[in-house]
């Protein structure tokens, strides 16, 4: 069964550090999602894209925090600097279409600023 | 967003049925009821959805109101792999910004005793 992939697993950095996820969409799956769950909390939206481009990003940090999905496939999302509020699982979900279609989550990335 | 309500924690047996309940009173003639669960140290997974009628599928069952104002998702015999937060998310069909995104409440906890 087709899963979405995520990398790394855990990320522990220093405050004012760069870090970055990564993460591999369901082949074929057009819309990808960046979520943020902080401990305790459900998951909350942080971007959404339609391909390659961006279609909400409104509770994105965009200060500090950037997303890409260069050729539609595969995401990055990066934080510079690192806060120790980042601290929290970022999740990748990906779904056919934009829509009230099921979301595929990877097992997301546990970030630790220390 | 039309919001929905919630127990925080639930408790029931293995191999007996459980009912797991959601309040959305504010909901739209264009919202679809959803369910997803969230095991420990996983991403989220989807349960079910419906939008007026009652629903089943392998995993579980999904009881909704006449007045679609609340819903119940029914396991039929929960298992101690049933241990999960679950939540009750309102999606629309209806366009906008914040089409396709999942609004993550608190979850119900439920937990299975042996």
């Amino acid at each position: 069964e087709a899963e979405v992939a995520q990398s790394p697993r855990y990320k522990i950095t220093e405050k004012s550090q760069a870090v970055a996820f990564w993460c591999d969409p369901i082949s074929g799956h057009a819309t990808l999602y960046w979520y943020r769950q902080i401990l305790g909390q459900g998951p909350e939206l942080l971007v959404q894209f339609q391909d390659e481009s961006v279609v909400d990003d409104s509770q994105l940090p965009k200060d500090r925090f950037s997303a890409e999905r260069l050729k539609g496939v595969d995401s990055t999302l990066k934080i510079q600097p690192a806060e120790l509020g980042d601290s929290a699982m970022y999740l990748c979900a990906s779904s056919l279409e934009r829509g009230p279609y099921e979301q595929y989550f990877g097992p997301g990335t546990r970030l630790t600023v220390t | 967003d039309a919001k929905t309500t919630q127990p925080n924690s639930m408790e029931s047996n293995e191999e007996e049925p459980v009912h797991l309940p959601c309040n959305h009173s504010t909901i739209s003639g264009t919202d679809y009821i959803h369910w997803y669960r969230q095991l420990p140290s996983q991403g989220p997974e989807y349960v079910i959805h419906g939008l007026t009628s009652n629903v089943n599928n392998r995993m579980a069952s999904l009881a909704i109101a006449e007045d679609r104002k609340s819903s119940t998702l029914i396991l039929h015999r929960a298992t101690l792999r049933d241990a999960a937060v679950y939540y009750c998310i309102l999606r629309t069909i209806a366009g906008g910004t914040s089409y396709g995104k999942l609004t993550f409440g608190q979850g119900t906890i439920l937990t299975v005793h042996p």
